[in-house]
């Protein structure tokens, strides 16, 4: 079955830039979709295929492929952004999530 | 807006059954592709099943196939799952989740099911 590879976690200091990556094989020719969630909430979608960033959502988060990866960056990170960040694919009819990334602001 | 409210979730014993509903508000139900994607303690997402606009086209993970069925009622903006079988690997939050083109763009609150 299809995997997507996350970091478990990440830290970033406040007002730098965090980066997290999602590994796949053939992940270049797939739309990658990222999900914020925030302890005691549902996920919210916060880039949809690859690099669109629905409204609402900040212009700090911006997403980029690159070959077998796909990357979310976080500018100029603000304690808000703490949560857990998951990838997305679709694969044989199949969604498939990355397991998560832990953001940590500090 | 748009709103997706889950119920039905609950205890359980393994073994036993559940169905679960979501109610769907402020779009046009018909015109989107609905899922259920569950969430077990402190775990990670895990996509479970997704239903085409009419129902006519289905798809199930591995992991709830044979023993999940999912299935909608657009006269009335209502997503369903029925859950049989249930083993403690089941206990999870359940969210009603709207699908549009590929990716996931309006999620419910959820509601916990506990299989003990």
């Amino acid at each position: 079955s299809y995997e997507l590879t996350q970091p478990g976690a990440v830290s970033v200091a406040p007002g730098q830039t965090a980066r997290i990556t999602c590994g796949g094989d053939n992940i270049g020719i797939k739309n990658v979709h990222w999900y914020q969630q925030k302890p005691g909430q549902a996920p919210v979608l916060v880039i949809y295929r690859d690099t669109n960033r629905p409204s609402g959502i900040p212009e700090r988060f911006s997403g980029s492929k690159s070959g077998n990866t796909a990357t979310l960056t976080i500018s100029t990170a603000q304690a808000g952004d703490e949560a857990a960040y998951y990838c997305h694919v679709w694969d044989s009819s199949t969604a498939v999530f990355g397991a998560g990334t832990e953001v940590t602001v500090l | 807006q748009v709103q997706l409210v889950e119920s039905g979730g609950g205890l359980v014993k393994p073994g036993g059954s559940l169905r679960l509903s979501c109610a769907a508000s402020g779009f046009s139900f018909n015109d989107y592709y609905m899922n259920w994607i569950r969430q077990a303690p402190g775990k990670g997402l895990e996509w479970i099943s997704y239903i085409s606009s009419t129902g006519s086209t289905i798809y199930y993970a591995n992991s709830v196939k044979g023993r999940f069925t999912i299935s909608r009622d657009n006269s009335k903006n209502s997503l369903y799952l029925q859950m049989s079988s249930l083993t403690v690997e089941d206990t999870a939050v359940y969210y009603c989740v709207r699908g549009y083109r590929y990716y996931f763009d309006q999620w419910g609150q959820g509601t916990l099911v506990s299989v003990s």
